[in-house]
């Protein structure tokens, strides 16, 4: 199974752009990449998926390398609300999907 | 609309009992799946259920089962409980495979 790599954390000042990396080399052409976070005490929380264009939606943006071996989920304005842990996984298009979290990135956002 | 509803939110048990969790998906989701976070092992895929059926496991032993109704609701079962077993046991659901999950508040099953 594609597995994910993410350093561990990372600082962000507030109000500031964050960029979250996450390299995926073993990626097949039918995993979708997508960006969960887990805030302290809560489930993780969907954030953006994508395959191979960038994305954007209200919470952040997804910028998928043109190889599709490594992608950037991006905050552009970091608040204290998001400091969680952010995680990088790979899922099917379809069928069975066995699901790999890793460690995430843990983020704290500095006032 | 309503989220993934997770019931009992804590739950403590003895070693050898046996524990029954459940899930209620949003409505409409077909796929559910479970997942056991703890702080040392982070968060472990058990398994996936679409249409009633099991479609995926993780590595966990025999002793953690599940099940899906027609209705999509799920339970996951542990037997012969074990103090590792501690840990927090969340449900998610999803339209289909490569849409986002969405993830229950969880059950926190403490084994003593």
């Amino acid at each position: 199974d594609a597995k994910t790599t993410q350093p561990n954390s990372m600082e962000s000042n507030e109000e500031e752009p964050v960029h979250l990396p996450c390299n995926h080399s073993t990626i097949s052409g039918t995993d979708y990449i997508h960006w969960y976070r887990q805030l302290p005490s809560q489930g993780p929380e969907y954030v953006i998926h994508g395959l191979t264009s960038n994305v954007n939606n209200r919470m952040a943006s997804l910028a998928i390398a043109e190889d599709r071996k490594s992608s950037t989920l991006i905050l552009h304005r970091a608040t204290l609300r998001d400091a969680a842990v952010y995680y990088c996984i790979l899922r099917k298009q379809t069928g069975a999907n066995n699901l790999f979290f890793g460690t995430g990135t843990r983020l704290t956002v500095i006032p | 609309k309503a989220g993934v509803t997770q019931t009992p939110r804590y739950l403590i048990k003895t070693r050898g009992q046996q524990v029954t969790l459940s899930c209620s998906p949003i409505s409409g989701h077909r796929s559910v799946s479970w997942y056991q976070q703890t702080p040392g092992q982070g968060l472990q895929f058990l398994f996936e259920y679409f249409s009633e059926t099991q479609r995926n496991k993780g590595n966990f032993p025999g002793r953690f089962s599940g099940r899906q109704f027609s209705n999509s609701r799920s339970e996951m079962n542990v037997s012969t409980l074990e103090l590792g077993d501690s840990a927090l046991y969340l449900c998610a659901s999803s339209l289909e495979a490569y849409y986002g999950y969405t993830f229950g508040s969880g059950t926190r099953l403490t084994v003593v």
